[in-house]
């Protein structure tokens, strides 16, 4: 079936350096893959998204890498600020327009 | 700016209320809009799909007669949930497609926090 895991669930970053989140997915169908944030008490906001056609997408300081062979796809987030700090949750579309989401990785930048 | 607009951002009502939030699109037309359910510290939970002018489709184990939707126009959708009790507490999130076509992403609402006494 369609299903996304998320590592780590948590993650705690001295500020300025970077921090790495991870999902793999479970259908080789899949072709596109957007990463949210998600401020407390509000919706998620898309901040990058990748499709299966390209192999890394850079925005200014944040980065998705994708790799369909071993199904897995990463968000990098480059000198990380106190602003940074979020849930973040990676999704796939599996094909139906439907997304589905990771688990979710609460960040934690440290002053 | 947000795209999508969603409200009211809190309820608090009795059980056995029944409760509609909205969701509408800024400046696009929606002819597909999806419900999301969050509980606390967890992942977005797929509902339901809305779909303009036709009936929603609804994910397995979720009740269409519990949660209402209607999509009657390209700008909004409502999520009714019919006779609220305290397990229906929740964050509920709507979601859009700005842009038709494959691939495209999907833009959230701010969510509604519904919590029932």
């Amino acid at each position: 079936g369609e299903n996304v895991e998320q590592h780590p669930s948590t993650l705690s970053v001295q500020e300025g350096d970077s921090a790495v989140i991870k999902c793999t997915y479970s259908d080789s169908a899949s072709n596109y893959f957007p990463w949210y944030k998600q401020e407390l008490g509000k919706g998620p906001q898309l901040i990058i998204d990748i499709r299966s056609n390209v192999g890394e997408k850079k925005d200014q300081r944040i980065a998705v890498t994708l790799n369909k062979t071993a199904k897995h796809f990463s968000l990098h987030i480059t000198e990380t600020q106190p602003e940074d700090s979020a849930v973040y949750f990676c999704a796939a579309d599996f094909g139906n327009e439907k997304l589905t989401f990771g688990t979710g990785t609460r960040l934690t930048i440290i002053p | 700016g947000a795209v999508v607009s969603q409200h009211p951002s809190r309820v608090i009502c009795k059980s056995g209320t029944s409760v509609k939030i909205e969701c509408r699109s800024l400046d696009f037309q929606a002819t597909t809009m999806f419900w999301y359910r969050q509980f606390p510290k967890q992942s977005l939970m797929l509902m339901a799909t809305s779909n303009e002018g036709s009936k929603a489709t609804y994910e397995q184990g979720v009740e269409k007669d519990k949660f209402l939707i209607n999509h009657a126009s390209l700008t909004l959708s409502t999520l009714t949930v019919t006779s609220a009790h305290p397990e229906d507490s929740s964050f509920y999130i709507c979601s859009a497609f700005i842009s038709q076509g494959q691939d495209q992403p999907q833009h959230f609402g701010d969510g509604t926090r519904l919590s029932i006494l």
